[in-house]
């Protein structure tokens, strides 16, 4: 199956732990991101990697941190959550080109106690 | 400014009705894809629509790039229609990424 893979699926944690994201794909495509949805379901563009380089690094905390270890493969970790990090986060992946199709995994939703 | 924007915000309809879902952009698009998402649920890609007349069962979108617009058309709505619709386009740069809409909230009722 070719897809965006995400895991986990739910994580609760407590305020001021450490949490990793992973996400792979299997489409063979060079062109990673990490969108956050809010409690109100809009959705904005974290990162972006692009041949294992970050291209685009929106004003996010500095807690947030992406890790890649190849193109089909982009980490997300969060040094120390707070309690405005729960969320849905989604891994999402394309072709380079601002004309290709983007595909999404199914999202991980963070919960900070 | 907000580049993309959806109406309507909500809409309610009876099951067989059609509903009209537009998107608009404020700069110009390379590129723009509707997707569906239920409460709770994944981010499902509907069409992959740059430009023109995509058509897929029941579901239409056109997508006008000189006048910046897409829209989502539903004929005949179900009741496993309800959710929320999200538009996103591409634009700018060859490595852009999705700027989201808000969303149209539909709900069928029986």
């Amino acid at each position: 199956e070719t897809a965006v893979f995400q895991t986990p699926n739910y994580h609760v944690t407590q305020v001021g732990n450490e949490v990793s994201f992973n996400c792979k794909q299997t489409l063979g495509h060079d062109t990673m991101y990490w969108y956050k949805q809010d409690s109100k379901k809009l959705l904005k563009i974290m990162f972006s990697y692009n041949n294992k380089q970050l291209i685009v690094n929106e004003t996010v905390p500095r807690r947030f941190s992406p890790q890649s270890s190849d193109k089909a493969h982009l980490n997300l970790r969060i040094k120390s959550v707070e309690p405005e990090d729960s969320a849905v986060y989604l891994c999402a992946s394309s072709l380079t080109g601002a004309d290709t199709e983007v595909f999404f995994g199914k999202g991980t939703r963070l919960t900070v106690v | 400014g907000q580049q993309v924007q959806q109406s309507p915000t909500s809409l309610v309809l009876q099951e067989g009705e059609n509903a009209e879902l537009q998107c608009n952009f404020s700069t110009s698009l390379n590129s723009m894809q509707w997707f569906y998402q239920r409460p709770g649920g994944s981010l499902i890609s509907v069409f992959y629509n740059p430009s023109g007349t995509k058509q897929s069962g029941r579901l239409t979108s056109t997508t006008v790039i000189k006048e910046r617009r897409s829209s989502l058309h539903i004929s005949s709505s179900q009741i496993t229609d309800s959710g929320t619709y999200l538009c996103a386009m591409r634009g700018g740069s060859a490595l852009g990424r999705l700027h989201f809409g808000a969303g149209t909230q539909l709900i069928v009722i029986p």
